[in-house]
């Protein structure tokens, strides 16, 4: 199957402070990729949706202001969780639709982000 | 709004028991249905599609439109399906938009 990478795989930093986290699709082209927040021993929940060359849908409750999604080409979005607050902790996961693949989602291996 | 139930946060059965994973969902509509395994320090990926009608690793899951089920079975469980199972749901049109359920850890016990 198609492969989704994040970067980093885990990160760590102080309140106030921005993260940014990429999520590649590395081998396939991707006009639509999701990103997702993961509580502990809680489900995936959708935050929002990234449209290469346009703005990102956001879900309800999803401050656009705080998560900056950014689509720029067909392998790469970017999510940028700013003014971390220690709340913001979560494990972060993308994924990457292939058009290919009967749209298919692939689902990249997640980040981890703690926020002191 | 959709809405995916998966009661069972824990489910454990013996090697070569049958086991059934259940998923309710809500959505006033014809939605696609999913089910996704996460094997331990693995990544989400997709099992099966209810529109597939597939068999995959030995599971099958029906889509049950009066009772707006969709479960996952498998009449003889094997420890490597030891895993996280997600039953998600996708309405039409969405782009494949996923709503997730919360989730089944299902331990096969030797």
């Amino acid at each position: 199957g198609a492969v989704v990478s994040q970067h980093p795989s885990r990160v760590i930093c102080k309140s106030g402070t921005s993260v940014k986290i990429e999520c590649r699709s590395l081998d396939f082209q991707a006009t639509t990729m999701f990103w997702y927040r993961q509580f502990p021993k809680q489900s995936l929940m959708l935050m929002a949706t990234s449209n290469e060359g346009s703005k990102a849908t956001y879900e309800q409750g999803v401050e656009k202001d705080k998560f900056l999604i950014n689509h720029a080409s067909l392998t790469l979005s970017t999510l940028t969780v700013t003014s971390a607050h220690p709340e913001d902790s979560s494990f972060y996961i993308c994924s990457a639709r292939d058009m290919s693949s009967y749209n298919e989602q692939f689902f990249g291996p997640g980040t981890r982000l703690t926020v002191l | 709004a959709q809405r995916v139930t998966q009661p069972e946060k824990l489910l454990s059965v013996f090697k070569g028991a049958p086991v059934e994973l259940k998923c309710n969902y809500s959505y006033s509509g014809s939605p696609e249905l999913f089910w996704y395994v996460q094997y331990s320090r693995q990544r989400l990926q997709l099992l099966l599609r209810h529109i597939s009608r597939e068999s995959i690793k030995g599971f099958t899951a029906d889509l049950n439109k009066g009772e707006t089920s969709f479960h996952l079975k498998k009449p003889f469980a094997q420890e490597e399906d030891s895993a996280m199972y997600y039953c998600a749901l996708s309405p039409p049109g969405s782009a494949r938009q996923l709503t997730f359920g919360s989730g089944t850890q299902l331990t096969v016990l030797p």
